[in-house]
């Protein structure tokens, strides 16, 4: 299954409402789960099951989506948001990535 | 709390083997799937192999299979991945991860991971 992540980059001003869309080349109702991966370091887990808040992940990630369309919005975007946001599915072998939209700050 | 840590790797030569090592710990390590993701420099992220909470069950990315070999001891809370006949598109850094629940496929904690580097 191919996840196809748009736009390939963002920049936002801090405060503003961010959204990102990944596409999956087949449906795979919701097993979509969004990644945080900052500069240097190891990705974090965001939102799983398309609309999931991962405990401890800030309550300003949102997740939407099913089928074949999913989108991630951060709201109130902070400077810590910095980063590339990769989605996954979880359907079936393999469990593929899509290509990362990076955010930055205006 | 989850920590897991990576090590093993290093610069090998083309067609060489190498071994890398996950040790877990802050959960029942024998309860959980565990995967390999990697990621080439600049690049996104590639799942490359999974094995059950038993050892039962592994499965592959058509990209290593056949060279690349996934496993555990839950008696040493670690996990490994046998790397042979290794290739310069191998180069990347290593993470291992752990499955939410095992069957759920999705990567809640992560090890800071091990760079491998494939010489020509």
């Amino acid at each position: 299954i191919q996840m196809t992540q748009s736009p390939a980059s963002v920049s936002a001003s801090v405060g503003d409402r961010v959204t990102l869309t990944c596409r999956a080349s087949q449906r795979i109702t919701r097993s979509l789960n969004w990644y945080q991966q900052k500069p240097g370091k190891a990705p974090k887990f965001l939102i799983y099951g398309a609309t999931s808040l991962q405990s401890g992940a800030p309550l300003r990630f949102s997740g939407s989506g099913a089928g074949t369309e999913f989108t991630l919005t951060i709201t109130n975007l902070q400077p810590e948001d910095v980063g590339i946001y990769y989605c996954q599915q979880s359907y079936n072998s393999p469990w593929t990535f899509g290509q990362g939209t990076k955010v930055e700050i205006k | 709390q989850v920590e897991l840590v990576e090590s093993g790797g290093g610069v090998v030569q083309s067609g060489k083997s190498l071994r890398l090592s996950c040790g877990a710990s802050g959960f029942t390590f024998s309860n959980y799937g565990m995967h390999w993701i990697r990621q080439a420099p600049g690049k996104g992220l590639e799942w490359v192999a999974v094995i059950s909470f038993d050892g039962k069950y592994k499965y592959y990315s058509d990209s290593v299979k056949g060279r690349l070999t996934i496993s555990r001891d839950n008696s040493k809370n670690s996990l490994f991945l046998q790397m042979s006949s290794l290739r310069a598109e191998d180069t990347a850094v290593y993470y291992c991860a752990k499955d939410v629940d095992s069957g759920t496929y999705s990567f809640d904690h992560w090890g800071q991971g091990t760079l491998v580097t494939v010489a020509s």
